[in-house]
């Protein structure tokens, strides 16, 4: 079993939607958790970084933590077709960082 | 975007030849990575550095090696390669360790091998 699960999609929805990604892990010791978006051909970058459980917002960009269900999610409002990528979530703690396998989103026009 | 150079980008070789992949900063980070890509696996580290000439071993380290003479420069070797090996390689980069601050990397455009 892989310590971080993700579904690999693929996503479609139509520009403007919301659009709901999640992860989840079997780790407890996991306590920072972070989304990367990573566009076709280009290397990861960091979009998200929270700390613990809880919600941080940033823009159109909500990320959740409930780490008493070891589940973290991503929700993208107002969805653009420049949000079409593959989007990763990772989560650590003080030694060891473990990525899910992506989940790739396409913003149709 | 961080000044990370990955070389060569694509590259395509036969089963048993040796393989090396350079990976170029200039940002200064004390720790780099080498990870790969697969689909259905994710990022998975293959070998990281906490300085010059200071490596470790990752998840996935068999049948690779690196070495890092310079700040700059982390090399990451492939003696003898496999098709399991075709992958895409992607270097990051760290200012600080996993354990310190955000731990954030900055990754490379990656490179895309392919062992025939």
């Amino acid at each position: 079993q892989k310590e971080v699960e993700q579904d690999p999609g693929p996503l479609s929805v139509p520009e403007g939607a919301i659009v709901s990604l999640n992860c989840t892990y079997s780790n407890s010791a996991f306590q920072y958790f972070m989304w990367y978006r990573q566009y076709s051909r280009k290397g990861p970058e960091l979009l998200m970084y929270t700390y613990s459980s809880g919600n941080k917002e940033d823009g159109r960009f909500t990320a959740q933590v409930d780490k008493s269900s070891k589940y973290i999610s991503l929700f993208i409002r107002d969805s653009q077709p420049s949000d079409s990528a593959t989007y990763l979530c990772a989560m650590r703690n003080d030694y060891k960082l473990s990525f899910g396998a992506g989940t790739t989103v396409t913003v149709r026009a | 975007d961080a000044g990370i150079t990955q070389s060569p980008r694509h590259k395509v070789t036969e089963t048993g030849t040796p393989v090396t992949l350079r990976c170029h900063q200039t940002e200064n980070h004390r720790y780099m990575y080498w990870y790969r890509q697969d689909p259905g696996h994710g990022l998975r580290l293959i070998h990281y550095s906490y300085g010059v000439k200071d490596t470790d071993k990752g998840e996935v380290s068999d049948g690779y090696s690196v070495s890092r003479s310079k700040t700059e420069d982390f090399l990451l070797t492939l003696e003898s390669a496999t098709s399991s090996q075709t992958s895409v390689y992607f270097c990051a980069i760290s200012a600080k360790g996993q354990g310190e601050g955000t731990g954030e990397l900055f990754f490379g455009e990656g490179s895309r091998l392919t062992v025939l």
